[in-house]
């Protein structure tokens, strides 16, 4: 079955850092390129961040350039994403999305179940 | 990057057919052919409806269908059914210089 889960939410402080981690099982994780999308609570879908299979190709939204960083490891199976600087307004549930193929305009075919960040004093 | 445009609410009694627009800009929904439709049930993750404007991935039922004409996206739900009630965004893939993926505000379709 293939399966994305999602870990690393939790409550931390404005101008703190978290990291999230996806694992991926059931299908070739190298194949296929991975993104972050997140939702504010009540709100709509934000796409996040995104990596292509082999790492060469990294993209973020504007609201997350130079605070977020994604990363990948192959051989783990692995996505992951560093959150630093963290406000308020990163508060939502972060979903894991894999890309239907390599190319970076491929779109989302799995998703997890989320991992809820919540950035708060 | 500004979010794409889609319609607060639409609706619909079984059986009709139903049309959600999701307007771009020639940087994303104008400029590829990489729309794509997803559906969200509450509580639940997104799930792909249609990618590259028009195609269905399997599973998919046939009821589902996807345009695109200039900026302008759209996702058609013919026959409705009461389990079609749900969250509808739109998706594109764009080349902006720091954006790579734009969705829409997202649509709550009702089954009346």
């Amino acid at each position: 079955e293939v399966q994305l889960v999602e870990s690393g939410g939790g409550l931390v402080q404005p101008g703190r850092s978290l990291r999230l981690s996806c694992a991926a099982s059931g299908f070739t994780f190298d194949d296929y390129a991975m993104h972050w999308v997140r939702q504010a609570p009540g709100k709509g879908l934000e796409w996040v961040s995104g990596i292509s299979w082999n790492s060469g190709s990294i993209g973020y939204a504007d609201s997350v350039k130079g605070r977020f960083t994604i990363s990948r490891d192959n051989a783990k199976n692995s996505l992951y994403l560093q959150m630093n600087s963290l406000r308020a307004e990163d508060t939502a549930l972060y979903y894991c999305a894999k890309g239907r193929g390599i190319h970076p305009h491929d779109a989302f075919d799995i998703w997890g179940q989320g991992t809820m960040v919540t950035v708060s004093s | 990057q500004s979010a794409l445009t889609q319609p607060a609410s639409v609706s619909g009694s079984p059986g009709q057919s139903i049309t959600i627009s999701c307007t771009g800009t020639s940087s994303d929904v104008g400029g590829y052919n990489y729309v794509s439709w997803y559906q969200q049930h509450p509580g639940k993750a997104p799930k792909l409806m249609i990618y590259d404007v028009s195609n269905r991935p399997s599973g998919v039922s046939n009821r589902f269908s996807g345009s695109k004409s200039g900026n302008t996206a759209s996702l058609t739900i013919s026959g409705l059914q009461a389990e079609d009630e749900a969250d509808y965004y739109c998706s594109s893939y764009t080349s902006s210089s720091t954006l790579d993926w734009v969705f829409g505000g997202g649509t709550k379709l009702t089954v009346l």
